[in-house]
């Protein structure tokens, strides 16, 4: 089965910095991967979405990531963080070996932002 | 359009009651999916709707739990004989058509609280 791995459970960013939040994906094959966002009793949000072509994607609200095959990585970014970005942050891939698209995801970063 | 309702919001019963937990999916997705979100395993995959059959139930975590489909449109997804672990947020999602690069759109949970 595919595997992700976010590290660091929670996250504290100041306002205006830079949110850096890591995803590793262990995969057999080339990953469909994807970054969700959920509010506080709200469903998930899809972020971005890596499936093909450009590494380099563009979401939602400023997010940004970037597919590195050689890293097994798919990192997401935010230059400046704002008080709204505060949220649970997952990655997912799709585990393509089951034959559909259920996800795998990761276990998620809780991000604080500091005024 | 509506995006993806889930009933009731949130469900409180006793240890050994049943509970149904019902799902709405975006109109035309026939693609549906279960996922239970709880602290210590974070979010999982349960089962996986093409139409009305679940190609895909290897996340069931036990006979105690099945789920249907109907019409190609409304799932429910029941839960006999309940157990405190299986207190949890229960997620469905739908996509239009299961590819792997599909989006997933998310409702917003239906939280179990099992005494």
């Amino acid at each position: 089965a595919q595997s992700v791995t976010q590290l660091g459970s929670h996250v504290s960013v100041s306002e205006g910095a830079l949110v850096l939040l890591r995803c590793n994906y262990s995969s057999s094959v080339p990953p469909y991967l994807f970054w969700y966002v959920q509010y506080p009793n709200q469903g998930l949000q899809l972020l971005l979405k890596y499936t093909t072509g450009a590494t380099l994607v563009k979401g939602i609200n400023g997010f940004e990531a970037e597919f590195k095959k050689s890293e097994t990585s798919f990192h997401l970014t935010k230059p400046s963080a704002h008080m709204s970005d505060a949220a649970e942050y997952f990655c997912a891939v799709s585990d393509v070996l089951y034959g559909n698209n259920r996800l795998a995801f990761g276990k998620g970063n809780q991000v604080v932002v500091i005024p | 359009g509506a995006g993806v309702s889930q009933s009731p919001s949130n469900k409180v019963t006793e240890k050994g009651k049943d509970v149904e937990l019902r799902c709405d999916p975006i109109s035309g997705h026939t693609a549906l999916y279960w996922y239970r979100q709880s602290l210590g395993q974070g979010l999982e995959f349960l089962i996986y709707f093409q139409g009305n059959s679940a190609p895909d139930k290897s996340g069931l975590p036990s006979d105690r739990f099945s789920a249907e489909r109907t019409g190609g449109s409304v799932s429910t997804l029941t839960i006999q004989r309940t157990q405190q672990e299986d207190s949890a947020v229960y997620l469905c999602a739908s996509s239009p058509s299961g590819r792997v690069t599909d989006t997933q759109y998310f409702g917003p949970g239906t939280r179990l609280t099992v005494l």
